[in-house]
């Protein structure tokens, strides 16, 4: 079965632009969550996605969002891009939402640089 | 809030055993998890901890408490190729529904 897939790997933007990051989550994983990391901050929690519903948000203004395809597939989007946003940007799906969703798959990571 | 604590560093010999402790604060617990990540890798999932004691996976282990709100991820016979970052991640239930929390990561480098 594949995994995790994430398009572009690499990506370079300048400041305020916007970006697309794309997400395809294992065969019959419905839930996706997406991650952002840096040196910094290390892993912090953007959004999870079940059945095209956004069934929680982290913490991150609201230059940030996402949707869920019918397929599963996931994207999310960066407005007007800050220096501060370049990360890796990580895709993980899961089987199911709920209490017991203990195991993500994660993809590669798109990684972000911000000029 | 939710917060989490690990070491930062961690260092070992080849096939020697070390523990990687982790407490944290967090309302709505679920449970505590365990990820690895290599340098220029992604996270893959290592273990699940929902009720206090110890799971076993090979020569990884790790342990809840609850009441002590820590836990801790036990690596044996060491092996080069565990040098990498663990993250501890906690599930909860915040705001309006439930999210993985993780910790800043302990870096473990393994030497000869």
């Amino acid at each position: 079965k594949a995994g995790v897939t994430q398009t572009p790997r690499y990506l370079i933007k300048t400041r305020g632009q916007q970006v697309t990051l794309s997400c395809s989550p294992i065969s019959g994983h419905r839930s996706v969550s997406w991650y952002q990391q840096t040196p910094g901050q290390g892993l912090q929690f953007l959004f999870e996605y079940f059945s095209e519903t956004q069934r929680n948000k982290g913490n991150f203004p609201g230059r940030f969002s996402g949707r869920q395809f019918s397929n599963s597939r996931s994207e999310m989007n960066v407005s007007t891009l800050e220096l501060g946003d370049s990360a890796l940007y990580l895709c993980a799906s899961s089987p199911r939402a709920d209490r017991n969703q203990e195991t993500q798959y994660f993809g590669p990571g798109t990684r972000l640089l911000v000029l | 809030g939710q917060s989490l604590e690990q070491p930062s560093e961690v260092t070992a010999v080849e096939g020697a055993i070390v523990q990687i402790n982790c407490t944290y604060q967090t309302s709505g617990f679920y449970g505590l998890s365990w990820y690895q990540q290599h340098d220029g890798g992604a996270p893959t999932f290592l273990s699940y901890n929902a009720l206090d004691g110890l799971e076993e996976t090979g020569r990884f282990s790790s342990f809840l408490s609850r009441s002590d709100s820590y836990g801790y991820l036990l690596l044996q016979e060491l092996q080069m190729k565990d040098s990498a970052s663990y993250f501890c991640a906690v599930r909860s239930l915040t705001g309006g529904g439930n999210k993985l929390t993780f910790g800043t990561g302990t870096q473990l480098k393994v030497e000869l």
